[in-house]
C-alpha cells in the first residue's frame, strides 16, 4: 500500500452518465495529481493541485472536472465522456511540487466508457 | 514529442539473469526517476538520479545517467519472478503554469519485463 487510495477501482459508464472518481492520500502531502494511462501510450498528466489550488490543467477537455476540497482529497468529475476516454486513471501525491520529489500513486480506476 | 522513451519495449528473461532497460530523452532535465508498475496497478517509485550524478545503487538496482547522451539505464541484477512488471523512466523539468513553477514528470511508454521462474 502506498498510502494513496482510489475509488472505485472499476467503473463502467455510458456516454450520458455523470460519475466521480475519488482519491485520498494519508501521507500528509500537499500536492496531488491526476494522470491518464491509455493502452500503448505514455502516462499523461492531466491536473496538478498544490494546497488545494489548481496549478496545471494540461489541456484537458472540460468533460473532466477536478475538485480538491482539501489537501487529502482529490476528485475527478466525469460527464458526457467519449469511448476514447476509456483508460486507467491514476491519482498521485507528493510533498511539494519539485520534480525531485517522489510521487506516490494510487492503484487507479479502470474506466470503461460504453 | 515524447520526452522519455524506453528500450526495449519488452524483455523476457529467466530468473537469476540480469535485466537492463534503457531510457532516452530529448531535453535538459533536473532529475530522472524510475518507476515500476504491476499489471493494472499504480506506479511505485524505485530510484531517483540527479542530473549531476552518474550512477546510483539501491539493492539489486543500478541506475546510470549520461547527460551528454541524454540516456539512462536501469539494471536489475539476479532477477526474480516477482520483478515481472512494467518499468518506466520519468524525466522532470520545471514548468511555469500561471506563475507557479512545478516539476513536471514526463513518462516514457515503459519496458514490459517478464521474468520466468
Amino acid at each position: 500500500e502506498t498510502g494513496v487510495t482510489q475509488t472505485p477501482r472499476h467503473l463502467v459508464m455510458g456516454m450520458t452518465n455523470k460519475k466521480s472518481l475519488k482519491c485520498e492520500q494519508h501521507l500528509g502531502h500537499n500536492a496531488m495529481y491526476w494522470y491518464k494511462q491509455s493502452a500503448k501510450k505514455p502516462l499523461e498528466l492531466m491536473f496538478v493541485y498544490s494546497l488545494e489550488e489548481r496549478v496545471e490543467n494540461n489541456s484537458v477537455p472540460s468533460r473532466f472536472s477536478p475538485e480538491c476540497p482539501n489537501s487529502s482529497h482529490l476528485f475527478l468529475h466525469l460527464h458526457t465522456l467519449q469511448p476514447e476516454d476509456s483508460a486507467l486513471y491514476l491519482c498521485a501525491s507528493s510533498y511539494g511540487l519539485a520534480g525531485s520529489n517522489e510521487q506516490y500513486f494510487g492503484p487507479g480506476t479502470r474506466l470503461t466508457v460504453t | 514529442s515524447q520526452q522519455g522513451e524506453e528500450d526495449p519495449q519488452a524483455l523476457s528473461i529467466q530468473e537469476g539473469e540480469n535485466a537492463t532497460m534503457n531510457c532516452s530523452y530529448k531535453t535538459s532535465i533536473n532529475n530522472l526517476q524510475w518507476y515500476r508498475q504491476n499489471s493494472g496497478r499504480g506506479l511505485v517509485h524505485l530510484i531517483l538520479i540527479r542530473s549531476n550524478e552518474r550512477e546510483k545503487h539501491s539493492g539489486r538496482l543500478r541506475v546510470t545517467l549520461d547527460t551528454s547522451k541524454k540516456s539512462s539505464s536501469l539494471l536489475i541484477t539476479a532477477s526474480r519472478a516477482a520483478d515481472t512488471a512494467s518499468y518506466f523512466c520519468a524525466t522532470d523539468a520545471d514548468v511555469n503554469a500561471g506563475g507557479t513553477s512545478y516539476g513536471k514528470l514526463t513518462f516514457g511508454q515503459g519496458t514490459i519485463l517478464t521474468v520466468h521462474p
